[in-house]
């Protein structure tokens, strides 16, 4: 089992620049997460994905951030356009649905906007 | 609201000595809580759980945790540290009434000296 997989792991963009983050869960996970992690704020939700459908959005900080979930095997958390502020580590998750399964996290992509 | 405490920032131990890494809760209900461990430029990895039945839990890598449902706590502990326990710790809670959220607590940064 290749675990949680996203790439890139490291990012360096310029304000304004459109930056594509990716996920591919672990297959017969059928719930998917977002988190953003930055020393100030830990560890927030951004998006939880159950069968491909968005369920809980409540923590995408503003329009400029958009998830999606094409299929049960990949995701994509965009920022357009990217600010310094959005400069983070980006988590993605996956778990069983149903019985209270531990989160399995993927190794992260380190974000930095200058 | 639910919310997760880890009242110590940081916690130094010797190597050979027990560890302890608290975490209290304020969740409705009886929750399921989670330890998870994260080391440097890794995605959080899961150490244990406690959904129900005996209230002291044992999981990954030596470490155990006790439910304590009078003072709401879930502490972690190792009975004899290694430096390779080095890393940062994370409690985290989910209520039984949601299935999917979890919260996180801050964060207790660990360093087990030789």
């Amino acid at each position: 089992d290749a675990g949680v997989i996203q790439s890139p792991r490291h990012e360096v963009t310029e304000m304004g620049q459109e930056v594509t983050l990716r996920c591919k869960p672990i297959s017969g996970h059928n719930s998917l997460f977002w988190y953003r992690q930055t020393m100030m704020r830990g560890l927030e939700l951004l998006i939880y994905f159950n069968n491909n459908v968005p369920i809980d959005d409540s923590g995408m900080p503003e329009d400029r951030f958009s998830a999606k979930m094409p299929n049960a095997s990949f995701s994509t958390l965009k920022i357009q356009p990217s600010e310094p502020r959005d400069s983070a580590v980006y988590f993605c998750a996956s778990n069983p649905t149903g019985l209270p399964y531990e989160q399995y996290f993927g190794p992260g992509t380190r974000l930095t906007v200058t | 609201a639910q919310s997760v405490a880890q009242p110590e920032d940081q916690v130094n131990v010797a190597e050979g000595n027990p560890l302890t890494v608290k975490c209290t809760y304020s969740v409705s209900g009886n929750p399921y809580l989670f330890w998870y461990v994260q080391y440097p430029n890794r995605g959080l990895q899961f150490l244990l759980k406690y959904i129900t039945g005996d209230n002291l839990v044992k999981g990954s890598y030596g470490f155990e945790a006790e439910f304590n449902k009078s003072q709401t706590s879930f502490h972690l502990k190792k009975p004899s540290a290694l430096v390779s326990d080095s890393a940062l710790y994370f409690c985290a809670v989910r209520p039984r009434s949601n299935d999917y959220k979890l919260s996180f607590g801050a964060g207790t940064t660990v360093t087990v000296r030789a």
